[in-house]
């Protein structure tokens, strides 16, 4: 199993519509989770970290399930702007992270 | 708000030549860190680095590579002998000790010819 791993897309959503990516990560151990967005050519940027109870920031909803090793993100009325890249992040120990490849999503107007 | 800056934007230099790529982390953060992004593929961490000494590398990061912070401000990605394969967008990060949110910054693009 890959250490993170994400279904690359693309989702092609139409604007207003919900959306919602999944990742998987291996190692069992891992302490903290984060969702962080990339535009082509851009630095990723932190979008939100993901806490064991679930955490809501306006349109964004992010969720961990340790027991199944996977943590999620569900957009709301998703509008234009949303289009990115999708990076699911992984801290297994320490301060090191790992990036799984991204989901790439469209919104379609 | 605070952010980390990098420099230059893009660097093109040719094979076997030494490039140093500068970054500014945030002023009150302690760890930092070099990230790599071939273009199509995925960011790729190189490096981390606390209290003035590496703290962890991957396999990429190999005696080609080092890092140094000369002050209490810079944070220096240097690549001895640049090779074909080196080309790509690297990034800078750094992280508080509160929390283990890494900020990034926007990236140097270098091309090897």
């Amino acid at each position: 199993r890959k250490e993170v791993e994400q279904d690359p897309g693309p989702f092609n959503v139409p604007e207003g519509a919900t959306v919602a990516f999944n990742c998987t990560y291996s190692n069992s151990a891992s302490q903290s989770f984060f969702w962080y967005r990339q535009d082509c050519r851009k630095e990723p940027k932190l979008l939100m970290s993901v806490y064991s109870s679930g955490n809501e920031d306006g349109r964004f909803t992010a969720q961990l399930n340790r027991a199944s090793q996977y943590i999620s993100l569900l957009i709301r009325d998703s509008k234009l702007s949303d289009s990115a890249t999708y990076l699911c992040v992984v801290n297994p120990r320490d301060d090191k992270i790992i990036f799984g490849k991204g989901t790439r999503l469209h919104i379609l107007p | 708000e605070p952010e980390v800056t990098q420099t230059p934007s893009h660097q093109v230099t040719q094979m076997g030549q030494e490039v140093i790529l500068r970054c500014v982390p945030i002023s009150n953060h302690l760890y930092f860190y070099w990230y790599r992004q071939i273009l199509g593929q995925k960011v790729e961490f190189l490096v981390s680095f606390y209290n003035n000494e590496i703290s962890e590398k991957s396999e990429i990061f190999d005696d080609q590579f080092s890092v140094e912070r000369p002050d209490g401000s810079n944070f220096t990605l240097k690549i001895r002998s640049t090779k074909l394969e080196d080309s790509a967008m690297y990034f800078c990060a750094s992280m508080g000790q509160v929390v283990y949110e890494q900020y990034f910054g926007p990236g140097t693009r270098l091309t090897v010819t």
